[in-house]
């Protein structure tokens, strides 16, 4: 299995465009989180989902902040529209509900918002 | 409110020289407690889960241990390839599967 995917790796926009980020999770894992992580604030969950399902988004920032999860294969998390403050990186997990293998992170996608 | 707090923030070795990270929690309900290595510009890897008082697990020159309130993770000889930013996340009891954080300890090995 290749990991969890991410694309792009790295995104540079300019404040106010909408920005997506894409994930591909492991194959037959059945949860999916969206992370943040910056200096200040560590890893922040943003949502969760579960058998594509959102479960938690208490995480979400605000409302220009939104995620979807099609199908079992697929997911994105929009920002429309971006600003400077959600520079960060933002990185994609999946794992198998109720095993203790944690979760496989992918590698993240840089954003930068000038 | 449930909370999650690493120690020392940041630790020099040289190689060698066996040490210890902290984890201590305050939380509602642990349903379990990871340690991850996270290395720059990658995501965190998962290394362990603890989930009672008194576990251990070991993985090469790594070994977690648990109690009620925190968690060591302990470095026996040090290679400057163990060098690495360690997090660990609690799982709560609370119905949901979601982690909380600490914020790391970045270790860096010296040869």
């Amino acid at each position: 299995d290749a990991g969890v995917i991410q694309s792009p790796r790295h995104e540079v926009t300019e404040m106010g465009q909408e920005v997506t980020l894409r994930c591909k999770p492991i194959s037959g894992h059945n949860s999916l989180f969206w992370y943040r992580q910056t200096m200040m604030r560590g890893l922040e969950l943003l949502i969760y989902f579960n058998n594509n399902v959102p479960i938690d988004d208490s995480g979400m920032p605000e409302d220009r902040f939104s995620a979807k999860m099609p199908n079992a294969s697929f997911s994105t998390l929009k920002i429309q529209p971006s600003e400077p403050r959600d520079s960060a990186v933002y990185f994609c997990a999946s794992s198998f509900q109720g095993v203790s293998y944690g979760y496989t992170f992918g590698s993240g996608t840089r954003l930068t918002v000038v | 409110e449930d909370q999650v707090t690493q120690s020392p923030e940041a630790l020099r070795l040289q190689e060698g020289e066996s040490s210890s990270l902290n984890c201590s929690y305050t939380v509602s309900g642990l349903r379990g407690l990871f340690w991850y290595r996270q290395d720059p510009g990658k995501g965190p890897e998962f290394l362990f889960t603890l989930y009672s008082a008194g576990e251990e697990k070991e993985k090469e020159r790594l070994k977690a241990t648990l109690t009620k309130k925190e968690s060591f993770l302990h470095i026996t000889a040090p290679k400057p390839e163990d060098s690495a930013t360690y997090l660990c996340a609690v799982q709560l009891t609370s119905g949901t599967y979601k982690y909380i954080f600490g914020t790391g300890t970045r270790l860096k090995v010296l040869a």
